[in-house]
């Protein structure tokens, strides 16, 4: 097993570009998440699909849209980028409950010029 | 809204020192209360929870936490702490009785061990 992946490691985008990181799990996990991690910030969570077919808001959900492509899939888009946005975000998934472990994939380190 | 407070940014131990890492939540109600770990170049993964019963919870790697619900405390703990636990330590928290509600992380406390 994989576990949770992420495409791509690294990204460079100017102000104003879109782009949409990809996440999997082949856990068969029901609930999948998007955290962005900042120095000195902690883990803040951006929007979680809590089941296929839902995804809701979490605590910085501004300026990102998500997709549930499907039970595996969970993608997030930013489609305007602005600087605020450089950071590194992490895709979690969890087999039920949003209590449940939380599994987490490697990151991707975004920077925004 | 609920908050978590890890009041202490970076800690540097020598090995074989005890550990504790302070976790402070502010949610009146019952909770759930996790310790996540990320090692360097590594992903987060969990260390221990607390959901019911015994308020000091044992997990991986010799770590443990004690709840203490009257100080809405969820410290972690460790006796005599390695070279290998330097890592960023996170504690999480969510509502256990507001539905399926998602986890509240701490800004994270920084180990770092040295010989």
């Amino acid at each position: 097993n994989a576990g949770v992946t992420q495409t791509p490691k690294f990204q460079v985008l100017k102000t104003g570009q879109s782009m949409t990181l990809q996440c999997a799990q082949d856990m068969n996990h029901n609930s999948m998440y998007w955290y962005r991690q900042d120095p000195g910030m902690g883990l803040r969570l951006i929007y979680y699909s809590a089941s296929e077919g839902t995804t809701d808001k979490g605590e910085v959900p501004n300026g990102y849209n998500v997709s549930r492509l499907n039970k595996r899939e969970f993608s997030l888009r930013l489609e305007s980028a602005a600087p605020s946005q450089t950071s590194v975000y992490f895709c979690a998934s969890s087999r039920d409950r949003l209590t449940d472990t939380q599994y987490f994939g490697p990151g991707t380190r975004l920077t925004v010029l | 809204a609920q908050s978590v407070s890890q009041h202490n940014h970076h800690v540097i131990l020598s090995e074989a020192a005890s550990l504790e890492l302070g976790c402070n939540y502010s949610y009146g109600g019952t909770v759930n209360l996790f310790w996540y770990v990320q090692y360097p170049g590594q992903h987060l993964q969990l260390l221990l929870k607390y959901f019911s019963g015994d308020p000091l919870v044992k997990g991986i790697k010799g770590f443990e936490a004690e709840f203490i619900k009257s100080k809405f405390s969820f410290n972690l703990r460790k006796p005599s702490v390695q070279w290998s636990d330097t890592a960023e330590y996170f504690c999480a928290v969510n509502s256990a009785f507001s539905g399926n509600t998602p986890l509240v992380f701490g800004k994270g406390t920084r180990l770092s061990v040295i010989a």
